[in-house]
């Protein structure tokens, strides 16, 4: 079956506590994005992957990191996490940006304390 | 900011009736797609126009797309209980994807 995983669904930590949100997808997709969604602001992107060994910055980039060493793996990074990342977080993948069309995860609902 | 804005923020309509929401969105696009989330879940793609089209049919769903006024319509025809949902209008600017804050539609049986 055709899906984009994320890792963990739900998590509560505390600031500054390193952590990472996997993302694996089974689609050979070579696009693979983040983003978060808040209240009243929609979703917006953090990272995006053009391929292996490919990453941008999208619209709200601070705080976090990411990486592309496999073609089906794009883990988020969060460094040293704030209250102000508690967000519901949402990867998703394509195969390529020019055919639009993206693939979500199921998110995973982040709270730092 | 690129992103679009979904309106009504929140429609509420009797299982039967048709339903439309409305993009507007503010910079040339590649391409602009709407998405469905349900409480807490994945979106959900449902249909892309691109820039060269006016309009595009998928089952009940018909979206128009108006590039001189940077607007996109999403009309959902004989709506049932299962389309209570958010819907999110989303434009390609390059390689990103801009998404807007979503109409939620509640279809009452």
């Amino acid at each position: 079956e055709a899906q984009v995983t994320q890792n963990p669904r739900y998590l509560i930590t505390v600031t500054g506590k390193k952590l990472t949100v996997t993302c694996s997808q089974n689609m050979n997709h070579e696009y693979m994005s983040w983003y978060r969604q808040d209240p009243g602001l929609g979703l917006r992107q953090i990272y995006y992957s053009m391929n292996v060994e490919v990453t941008d910055k999208g619209d709200v980039p601070e705080g976090y990191k990411v990486s592309r060493k496999e073609k089906r793996n794009f883990p988020l990074i969060l460094e040293s996490p704030s209250p102000n990342q508690t967000s519901l977080y949402f990867c998703a993948s394509g195969r390529q940006a020019a055919t639009g069309e993206l693939f979500f995860g199921e998110g995973s609902r982040l709270t730092v304390l | 900011s690129q992103q679009g804005e979904e309106d009504p923020q929140a429609l509420s309509i009797q299982e039967g009736e048709n339903a439309t929401m409305n993009c507007s969105y503010k910079t040339s696009i590649n391409n602009l797609q709407w998405y469905r989330q349900n409480s807490g879940r994945g979106l959900v793609h449902l249909i892309l126009i691109r820039s060269n089209e006016r309009e595009k049919h998928s089952g009940r769903l018909r979206v128009t797309l108006d590039t001189s006024k940077k607007s996109s319509s999403l009309l959902i025809t004989a709506s049932r209980a299962a389309d209570t949902a958010s819907y999110f209008c989303a434009t390609r600017v390059g390689n990103q994807f801009y998404f807007g804050t979503g109409t939620s539609l509640t279809v009452i049986p």
